[in-house]
């Protein structure tokens, strides 16, 4: 069965600090799909990134970074000089091939806050 | 471009009474879905569709049914409300295409108060 697991319920830190937020997950499929989504405090959910299994090359944005490793089944994702702004409910979701993205299960979340 | 709206977004029902989300896409997108997010427990998915006609239950889908006739309307209806249907409920649809890299689309939800 399909599975997400967000350890961290929540974190704090401060401005500038860097963070990350753990993602592990469980899956029987050889191709699965994986997904970060943001949902900050006025409830919306921000699409972030899409990973495919077959593809671990580690991804860069701006201030955050993803790192996929599918020999610990962990898509991490690190948040470099934080700010406040990046305050918000943080979600790690995992699809399966034939879902193709459709249907998500998504971990608990962890909500990050950031101080100024 | 009105993406994905969800209609109420707001709505207040006694246990026992019946009513209808309402979630439209102009995205032309094939697939849909439907979720419901309680604290501490994330999203959750309820029902999913691939296309008109065709739909699949998701973790929790029991106390609700959905239908898919057109590609654009994928409403999620609560046959007999219980307090424990209360929740935030999220819309979502995606281009179709196993190795599409577009995202689901999120509608802004719907939050129901059963009491």
């Amino acid at each position: 069965a399909q599975k997400v697991t967000q350890a961290q319920t929540e974190i704090s830190v401060v401005e500038k600090e860097d963070v990350t937020l753990d993602c592990v997950y469980e899956t029987r499929d050889t191709t699965y799909y994986l997904f970060w989504y943001k949902q900050p405090p006025s409830g919306e959910l921000v699409f972030l990134i899409r990973r495919n299994s077959f593809d671990e090359q580690n991804e860069i944005s701006g201030r955050y970074s993803w790192n996929f490793q599918k020999s610990t089944s962990s898509f991490n994702f690190t948040i470099t000089a934080s700010q406040v702004v990046d305050s918000a409910v943080y979600f790690c979701a995992l699809s399966e091939a034939v879902q193709a993205g459709t249907a998500l299960i998504f971990g608990k979340g962890t909500t990050l806050s950031v101080s100024s | 471009n009105a993406g994905v709206t969800q209609t109420p977004k707001f709505q207040v029902l006694k246990t026992g009474q019946s009513m209808t989300l309402q979630c439209a896409q102009d995205m032309n997108h094939e697939y849909m879905s439907w979720y419901r997010q309680d604290p501490g427990m994330g999203l959750r998915l309820i029902h999913y569709s691939v296309g008109a006609g065709i739909t699949d239950q998701g973790e929790v889908p029991n106390g609700y049914n959905v239908s898919r006739s057109t590609t654009e309307d994928f409403p999620l209806r609560l046959l007999s409300a219980a307090p424990s249907q209360t929740s935030v409920y999220f819309c979502a649809s995606r281009a179709s295409g196993q190795n599409s890299n577009q995202p689901q689309h999120f509608g802004d939800g719907t939050r129901l108060s059963i009491l």
